[in-house]
């Protein structure tokens, strides 16, 4: 059975550029999640998808990052322009309903 | 502002003894916990959970104790293998339905 597939792994920008991750969730799982994890620290949740609504988006920087899951399956989290500061992994996870969540590889993002 | 974390709690264990990794939890109003595994260049991946009705609970090799008084959480892993190498991580969810805010990881080495 294949996890959460995220792309790329790796993506080295220079500040200023727009960048975007991309999330296959588990075949079947409704509930899609974007979270942010600094070097040494747990993830910290962006927003989180119920199909295709985004039920909590409140840790979200919408002044440069959106994100949007327009069939209820995939889902792309840009950042236009990144900045340093954004130099993360970026991972996805998504669970059925409210079940256990299951986390992808993540996207390593370094910002120059 | 950012917080930089490159200092994490490490756990230094020789194989086949036993590791007990804690964490300390903010909310009272949590009410369910889980722990996770992170090893190197790989996305979260859960081990045990708890909900806040019990004071333990026993998987394959891992217990999870749940002390609410002092709103601490512990993971205890018995024969401890090269394979459980890795920066563990206590969630809480808040009293939020599938809202999970992670805690400060712990890297578990483990000595052949």
């Amino acid at each position: 059975e294949a996890g959460v597939v995220q792309s790329p792994r790796y993506k080295i920008i220079e500040k200023k550029q727009p960048v975007a991750f991309w999330c296959n969730p588990i075949s079947g799982h409704n509930t899609l999640y974007w979270y942010l994890q600094n070097l040494g620290q747990g993830p910290e949740l962006l927003i989180r998808y119920e199909n295709e609504e985004a039920v909590d988006d409140s840790q979200l920087p919408k002044d440069r990052f959106s994100a949007e899951r327009l069939k209820g399956v995939d889902s792309t989290l840009k950042i236009q322009p990144a900045e340093l500061g954004d130099s993360a992994v970026y991972l996805c996870a998504s669970s059925f309903g409210l079940d256990e969540q299951f986390f992808g590889p993540g996207t390593r993002l370094t910002v120059l | 502002g950012e917080s930089v974390g490159l200092h994490l709690p490490t756990l230094s264990v020789q194989e086949g003894d036993n590791s007990i990794i804690n964490c300390a939890y903010s909310n009272s109003a949590s009410d369910y916990f889980i722990w996770y595994k992170q090893e190197s260049g790989k996305g979260p991946q859960f081990i045990i959970d708890i909900r806040s009705n019990m004071d333990k609970r026993q998987g394959q090799r891992v217990t999870v104790l749940l002390n609410k008084t002092v709103k601490h959480l512990s993971l205890q892993i018995a024969a401890t293998q090269p394979g459980d190498s890795a920066v563990y991580f206590c969630a809480e969810n808040g009293g939020a339905t599938n809202k999970l805010i992670f805690g400060t990881g712990t890297l578990l080495a483990v000595q052949p």
